[in-house]
């Protein structure tokens, strides 16, 4: 079976300082990847998706970047953290099945920045 | 892009059934109509999908209508665990394979 895992669960970063998210899936191979943002009390924003190793795909302007060094790990990155980057980080994977695409969600990393 | 119209809150009794309405008038005829949920402070959890029938798994019925501009989600006996966000999304077929997720239902389960 497929699992998907987020690291940390939750940090607290002061302003200005860097940012690494990691998101690893295990049980299969060559899935898609997908990192979104959820405000306090708010619906899930994408940020950045992935179909394979070195792509990476940007749905809104920001301070955040995205990588796929390998087939199943996703990185979230920032060099610099603002206030307005706190929030609730989820990372998705789901099969290249056009229409018929289920996701399926980390536990998320909730980040505090201060 | 199809879109999905939800209410913002809904409140159920422990033990009846759940029913979530869903509005997606500009569904397109490939589309999909997909349902998560959110529980508090957790990653939201597939529930079920759909293009024309209707739908059964372990976890809620899925009712799409003829036309298909709406569906319901039915949580057949609603448990106190079932307080959640309820998300219904149209599957988008855009290359990226994209998935837009609106403000949701939020829904009480009371006791």
């Amino acid at each position: 079976s497929q699992t998907i895992h987020q690291w940390p669960a939750t940090l607290v970063q002061p302003v200005g300082s860097p940012l690494s998210l990691e998101c690893t899936v295990e049980g299969t191979s060559n899935p898609n990847l997908y990192w979104y943002r959820q405000a306090a009390g708010r619906g899930l924003q994408l940020l950045f998706y992935s179909v394979g190793i070195g792509q990476i795909s940007s749905e809104v302007p920001q301070n955040l970047s995205a990588s796929r060094p390998q087939d199943r790990q996703f990185i979230l990155s920032s060099k610099k953290l603002l206030l307005s980057d706190s929030g609730f980080y989820l990372c998705a994977w789901s099969f290249d099945l056009g229409p018929q695409e289920t996701q399926y969600f980390g536990p998320g990393t909730r980040l505090l920045v201060l | 892009d199809a879109k999905t119209t939800q209410p913002p809150s809904m409140d159920c009794a422990e033990g009846r059934a759940a029913n979530l309405p869903c509005n997606h008038s500009t569904i397109s005829g490939n589309e999909y109509v997909y349902w998560y949920r959110q529980i508090h402070s957790q990653g939201p959890q597939y529930i079920i999908h759909g293009l024309k029938n209707n739908e059964t798994n372990e976890m809620a019925s899925l009712i799409i209508t003829e036309d298909r501009k709406s569906s319901t989600l039915i949580l057949p006996h609603a448990t106190l665990r079932d307080t959640a966000v309820y998300y219904c999304i149209v599957s988008l077929n855009t290359g990226g394979f994209k998935t837009i997720f609106g403000a949701g239902t939020r829904l009480f389960v009371k006791a």
